[in-house]
């Protein structure tokens, strides 16, 4: 069954860093996106990306953050300038056109742990 | 604006039947999902709801009433690998998911 993979599973860095966190969506998916979890909260809503450009954003997603579909299969996220309270695991997710009764499923990959210090 | 409630705590014995409610508020509705998340892991979808009734999917089913902005999952034959978080998410508008707290369910023998 396909599925949407990330790199990499955990990710350190220092504060003030950039971190380019990547991911292989579904590969007839067009519809991706990117959510973060914090230790022990809900999961959070960051970024669409649609039609090569970004269809919804958060609050969250502010001009720290930034994603690129760079070739036909991977889709990044990058943060410019980490913070203490970016840390948090980041799940990238994917969904194919409206078809059938699951069509607007998007479906996660395992999501990117990462830690700022 | 969107608000989405969740029980914070369930818990249940192998082999019984439970149902996870959800309420919300919210000013556009495409659609309510259910996702379990193991600990650690990625939330995996369970069920979606755009029409009011029920959706039938093995041991899990959702209810939707749009009118009463209520939804439920209802759990059948328990499994201790059932142990997990469930996540009630709304897609408002467009197609990005916002999420509830989720209810974290312990089944125990």
């Amino acid at each position: 069954e396909p599925e949407v993979t990330q790199t990499p599973s955990h990710q350190v860095t220092q504060m003030g860093q950039e971190v380019i966190l990547r991911c292989v969506p579904i590969s007839n998916h067009l519809y991706f996106y990117w959510y973060r979890q914090i230790l022990g909260q809900k999961v959070e809503f960051l970024v669409s990306f649609y039609n090569n450009e970004i269809s919804e954003k958060s609050e969250i997603f502010d001009d720290q953050f930034s994603v690129e579909r760079p070739d036909g299969s991977n889709f990044t996220l990058k943060i410019r300038s980490t913070k203490l309270e970016d840390s948090a695991m980041y799940f990238c997710a994917s969904r194919g056109e409206r078809e059938g009764p699951w069509g607007d499923t998007q479906y996660f990959g395992p999501g990117t742990r990462l830690t700022v210090l | 604006g969107q608000n989405i409630d969740q029980p914070t705590e369930m818990t249940a014995t192998e082999g019984a039947i439970v149902q996870i409610n959800c309420t919300y508020q919210t000013s556009g509705f495409n659609g309510l999902f259910w996702y379990q998340q193991h600990a650690g892991e990625a939330p995996t979808f369970l069920s979606y709801n755009v029409l009011d009734g029920l959706e039938e999917k093995g041991r899990f089913s959702s209810f939707l009433s749009r009118s009463k902005g209520y939804s439920y999952l209802l759990l059948k034959e328990l499994q201790m690998k059932d142990s997990a978080s469930y996540l009630c998410a709304l897609n408002q508008a467009g197609t990005a998911l916002i999420f509830g707290k989720g209810t974290t369910l312990s089944v125990s023998s």
